[in-house]
């Protein structure tokens, strides 16, 4: 059980273009979900967390315009990456929490973003 | 959330035990320690977590010292599909718990 699921695994998109990235939770409900960033051989970066039926939290120095998230439902959050440009290609990453005490977050496999 | 010191990289023979260390010296009393994987170009994949006891599961074993101030996760027989950068990460459990993720341990098993 578990499983989060990520939609596309990678895109090319031109520069200025708007891209939506899909996240869910496929055998569970997630009040929270979680969206990350990860550059070449670094870390994960913690961007925001996408709380349901209301407004994500941002990390200091992510905009929240540039990276709009939606969490309609308990079982999907998307983030899409507005004029999009060369500097935000990097791996984009969701994670989704159970909910309850004592319960691990699961990752989806990531999107990987490539703008021209 | 407390900060996590981990070894940057180690080897370990295919079929041999993989203790991987980790140093939470700052850890509070409601934080738990968390182990995740992450192989080339996936996302990351948990392992384990504990608070004080040793766990156990299909995966690998956690070793919390006493203390809390470091642990020890070990993968009983590493294989070559355990390649991989295993971080080790404390934070509080339950809804919208972050985790910070530092830079981790590169494990490279070799035949």
């Amino acid at each position: 059980g578990a499983v989060v699921s990520q939609h596309p695994s990678w895109v090319i998109c031109k520069s200025g273009t708007s891209v939506k990235i899909e996240c869910r939770s496929l055998d569970f409900q997630a009040t929270t979900m979680f969206w990350y960033r990860q550059f070449p051989k670094q870390s994960l970066m913690l961007m925001a967390t996408s709380n349901e039926g209301s407004k994500a939290t941002y990390e200091q120095g992510v905009e929240k315009d540039k990276f709009l998230i939606n969490h309609a439902s308990l079982t999907l959050s998307t983030l899409t990456v507005t004029s999009a440009h060369p500097e935000d290609s990097s791996f984009y990453i969701c994670s989704a929490e159970k909910g309850g005490t004592n319960q691990p977050q699961h990752f989806g496999d990531g999107t990987r973003l490539s703008i021209l | 959330d407390a900060k996590t010191t981990q070894p940057p990289s180690m080897d370990c023979a295919e079929g041999r035990a993989a203790n991987l260390p980790c140093n939470h010296s700052t850890i509070s009393g409601n934080e738990y320690v968390y182990w995740y994987r992450q192989i080339h170009s996936q996302g990351p994949q948990y392992i384990i977590h504990g608070l004080k006891n040793n766990e156990t599961n299909e995966m690998a074993s956690l070793i919390i010292t006493e203390d809390r101030k470091s642990s020890t996760l070990i993968l009983p027989h590493a294989t070559l599909r355990d390649t991989a950068v295993y971080y080790c990460i404390v934070a509080n459990t339950g809804t919208a718990s972050k985790l910070t993720f530092g830079t981790g341990t590169r494990l490279q098993v070799t035949l």
